[in-house]
């Protein structure tokens, strides 16, 4: 039972450097959700969709886009990484409302260091 | 826009004794539902709690309860008997439901750092 599998675990990029951090999940989610981790500070969401087929900005989304693929997978691509976008980040995923458990499963996150 | 608040950056207690973190929140939307998570210092992101907001009673899972006040609007996490593995990182969260373009983000406070003294 793999839960949300994010790819890669590590990374380290360039200035200027493009590149996309994979997310897929096994649950049937609805929902799924891109934040980023900067030390000692809470998740800030970057993008997130509630459903196949849409998207919407979160609380941070300059510098990024997403895209959802089909109902497992939603990736965040970064098309020139900047110092300020050393961050960890997380992938999410969660049913959608009606459902009672309806709380978010989070993937290992992904650590990146842009230089 | 909604809006959690936590405001103890961090916390000290001594183990077996009880311990609360608060969590306030905004929104405007009556139908929302409040999460709890603890991240350790390995960084995974472990769920621990929910609250509903039509729930008429708090959310209990073992030692952790959720005292709820509607309509203070808070949400704060109650650990019973604190174990030295409570030691980590604790997010408050939450979710509104409307099914409005842009709404049903999970979004999360700035989390309190607790550690437990043997």
């Amino acid at each position: 039972n793999a839960g949300v599998t994010q790819t890669p675990k590590f990374q380290v990029l360039k200035t200027g450097q493009s590149m996309t951090l994979q997310c897929a999940q096994d649950m049937n989610h609805n929902s799924m959700y891109w934040y980023r981790q900067d030390p000692g500070m809470g998740l800030r969401l970057i993008y997130y969709s509630a459903s196949e087929g849409t998207t919407d900005k979160g609380e941070v989304p300059n510098g990024y886009n997403v895209s959802r693929l089909n109902k497992r997978e939603f990736s965040l691509r970064l098309e020139s990484a900047a110092p300020s976008q050393t961050s960890v980040y997380f992938c999410a995923s969660s049913r959608a409302q009606g459902y009672t458990n309806t709380e978010a499963f989070f993937g290992q996150g992904t650590r990146l260091t842009v230089v | 826009a909604q809006k959690i608040t936590q405001t103890q950056p961090g916390m000290f207690v001594q183990e077996k004794e009880a311990v609360t973190l608060d969590c306030t929140y905004d929104t405007s939307d009556p139908s929302y539902g409040l999460f709890w998570y603890k991240q350790p210092s390995s960084g995974e992101m472990i769920f621990l709690i929910y609250q509903g907001s039509y729930d008429q009673q708090n959310a209990t899972e073992g030692r952790y309860s959720l005292n709820f006040q509607k309509a203070r609007k808070s949400a704060n996490l109650v650990i019973s008997a604190s174990q030295l593995g409570d030691s980590a990182m604790y997010f408050c969260a939450m979710r509104e439901w409307r099914r409005v373009q842009g709404a049903q983000k999970l979004v999360f406070g700035q989390g309190t750092r607790l550690t437990i003294n043997p």
